[in-house]
């Protein structure tokens, strides 16, 4: 199995460009996340998705935005990139087993994303 | 969800044991705590989880008190291999409304040779 799969690895912008950074999972999982991840910081919530056609805000949402079209796929868009957003993007996912707080999260290898 | 404190960071040299704890002090009858691994340049991964008294696994073992408020993970005999963050969250089974999980910034271990 390849579990979840983040492209691109790198990806240098220039501000007000727009790009969607790609995750997917091969596990069949209903729950799936995105974060970011800054220098010293810990992992923050962007969007999140319970299954297809639902998705959600977390905690730092805005300049993002997310869709959920089919199980295996959830894409992260940044509609006009700005130096703020410069940080590492990871995309995870769970099965919706018995929740969220005691479900495994299974986390991407992460996209490292430069705005210039 | 119940808010996490843990140490900022800790050294420790190869062949120590290794005790990180963290304070759950708001913790629901129906939290679990878990713990996970994050390595340089690669996504978190899970470690470990319990509910209360003691866990063991391959990899660590996890003890919680009676009262819950705390937990800690026990790395035995760690090795350069084992530095990393590490993230205690406290979360519950479905049905409790939310769907997100918080990460905080963890404990950034550092093993020594």
């Amino acid at each position: 199995n390849a579990g979840v799969t983040q492209t691109p690895k790198f990806q240098v912008l220039k501000t007000g460009q727009s790009m969607t950074l790609q995750c997917a999972q091969d596990m069949n999982h209903e729950y799936m996340s995105w974060y970011r991840q800054d220098p010293g910081m810990g992992l923050r919530l962007i969007h999140y998705s319970v299954g297809a056609g639902i998705t959600d805000q977390g905690e730092v949402p805005n300049g993002y935005n997310v869709s959920r079209s089919t199980t295996e796929d959830f894409p992260l868009r940044l509609l006009s990139a700005a130096p703020s957003q410069t940080s590492v993007y990871f995309c995870a996912s769970s099965p919706l087993g018995q929740g969220v707080g005691t479900d495994t999260q299974y986390f991407g290898p992460g996209t490292r994303l430069t705005v210039l | 969800l119940a808010k996490t404190t843990q140490p900022i960071s800790m050294d420790s040299y190869e062949g120590q044991e290794v005790n990180i704890t963290c304070s759950h002090n708001n913790i629901a009858t129906n939290d679990y705590i878990t713990w996970y691994q994050q390595f340089p340049s690669q996504g978190p991964r899970f470690i470990i989880q319990g509910y209360k008294t003691k866990v063991t696994n391959e990899v660590a073992s996890l003890f919680i008190p009676a009262d819950r408020k705390s937990s800690t993970l026990s790395l035995p005999r760690v090795s350069l291999s084992d530095t990393a963050v590490y993230y205690c969250l406290v979360g519950d089974t479905a049905g409790a409304g939310s769907y997100q999980l918080t990460f905080g910034k963890g404990t950034k271990l550092s093993v020594i040779p």
